[in-house]
């Protein structure tokens, strides 16, 4: 699967949008782009996930370039809830489905 | 989304005890199983893939006799961690998804269990 790079940190004002990076410039035709987010010491949570045309659900939307090597993803009002670690993770379509975790971005969103 | 259970969510053992961890998914069947440890402020690594009915497929470096997985229904699977020593001391994760019969889920994690071995 394809590495991803994030930033290791990033801070956030509450009620403000969360722009969230990743750059996926290895990724293969097949690969979906997959965001997950670890709030501290619990299991992580799927956030969303898109082949090449964006998303959006209840969570956040989901934005990748044309040529799909990098993508991001937008909280659009941020809160103090939403502070956690931003996994952004390419996986080959119908493959066993492992993930494998990069060092992510820590989110602080501040009142 | 689904839900995948751990217990227990904290245990605390003697050195050379072995600890067995439960997952279970609690409304899908879990075709497929995965394991992670996590050290603190690092990452999730992938242990393990079991499948259910069939032996797990470890990640290369880790120990299979030590952290013995078992998938034998669709909706549990157990990781026992064997003569533990402080060193595997972690967080313990595990992820569910249901594959086949026109279903491909995501992937959904327990809420962990926090090992500490004294």
């Amino acid at each position: 699967d394809a590495k991803t790079t994030q930033p290791p940190s990033m801070d956030c004002a509450e009620g403000r949008a969360a722009n969230l990076p990743c750059n996926h410039s290895t990724i293969s035709g097949n690969e979906y782009v997959y965001w997950y987010r670890q709030i501290h010491s619990q299991g992580p949570q799927y956030i969303i996930h898109g082949l090449k045309n964006n998303e959006t659900n209840e969570m956040a939307s989901l934005i990748i370039t044309e040529d799909r090597k990098s993508s991001t993803l937008i909280l659009p009002h941020a809160t103090l809830r939403d502070t956690a670690v931003y996994y952004c993770i390419v996986r080959v379509v119908g493959s066993w489905g492992k993930l494998q975790f990069g060092a992510g971005t820590q989110v602080v969103v501040t009142p | 989304g689904a839900v995948v259970s751990q217990h227990p969510s904290r245990v605390i053992c003697k050195s050379g005890t072995s600890v067995k961890i439960e997952c279970r998914s609690l409304d899908f069947q879990a075709t497929t199983m995965f394991w992670y440890r996590q050290f603190p402020k690092q990452s999730l690594m992938l242990m393990a893939t079991s499948n259910e009915g069939s032996k797990a497929t470890y990640e290369q470096g880790v120990e299979k006799d030590k952290f013995l997985i078992n998938h034998a229904s669709l909706t549990l699977s157990t990781l026992t961690v064997t003569s533990a020593h402080p060193e595997d001391s972690s967080f313990y994760i595990c992820s569910a998804r249901e594959v086949g019969q026109g279903k491909n889920t995501e992937a959904f994690f327990g809420q962990g269990t926090r090992l500490t071995v004294v």
